[in-house]
């Protein structure tokens, strides 16, 4: 069974770090893309960027590119997203999510969500 | 690169049928045969509904179905149920690795 499971609630100040995790199972790691998706609250989603973990290959949406970091461990199969100074206004939801590639071109299994608060 | 877009809100009985537009450009949803649409129940993640413009992964019920002209694609909920009550996204691939979703409808079922 396909699953990938993301880190806990965090609850940051502004202008600190964070990274948090999307562990997957149920499939090889190195053979899919991996998405990541944010929804501010009460709002839509939106596309960050993606990365193929067996060789760390990264693509940023050009609205969070130099925003955000993501990375990938492939010994313990897990992707993450990484902040290096926080503001207000990365509270949202944070989802991770399997790209069936290399013909897929959606999001077929998704994490169940991380929500980061910013707040001083 | 801006939203695709949709209509905020659609609604329709039990048993109807009700169909939401998504719309873009020819560098997104005209481009590419690669729009997938998303249900989102309140509190969860989302769960991919259709994929390649008119696909259904397993378990999908075939009331959903989608299509796509020029630069809008649809999709079609047919015999409309109480459990179909959500937010639903489209999203298209947009060349060089990049996607881009639209901006939400939610369906109410009356």
């Amino acid at each position: 069974e396909v699953q990938l499971v993301q880190s806990g609630a965090e609850v940051k100040k502004p202008g600190e770090s964070l990274k948090i995790s999307c562990k997957v199972s149920g499939y090889t790691f190195t053979t899919y893309w991996i998405g990541w998706v944010r929804q501010m609250p009460g709002k839509g989603l939106e596309w960050m960027g993606i990365i193929y973990p067996a060789d760390s290959d990264t693509r940023y949406s050009p609205s969070f590119q130099g925003q955000v970091t993501l990375s990938a461990d492939k010994s313990i199969s897990t992707a993450y997203l990484r902040w290096s100074s926080l503001k207000a206004s990365d509270t949202a939801m944070y989802y991770c999510a399997r790209i069936p590639s290399p013909d897929g071109y959606n999001l077929d299994y998704w994490g169940q969500g991380t929500l980061v608060t910013v707040s001083s | 690169q801006s939203a695709l877009t949709q209509p905020r809100s659609v609604s329709g009985s039990p048993g109807q049928s009700v169909t939401i537009s998504c719309t873009g450009t020819s560098s997104d949803v005209g481009g590419y045969y690669y729009v997938s649409w998303y249900q989102q129940h309140p509190g969860k993640a989302p769960k991919l509904m259709i994929y390649d413009v008119s696909r259904r992964p397993s378990g999908v019920p075939d009331r959903f179905s989608g299509s796509k002209s020029g630069n809008t694609a649809s999709l079609t909920i047919s015999g409309l149920q109480a459990e179909d009550e959500a937010d639903y996204y489209c999203s298209s691939y947009a060349g060089s690795y990049t996607y881009v979703f639209g901006t939400g409808t939610k369906v109410t079922v009356l």
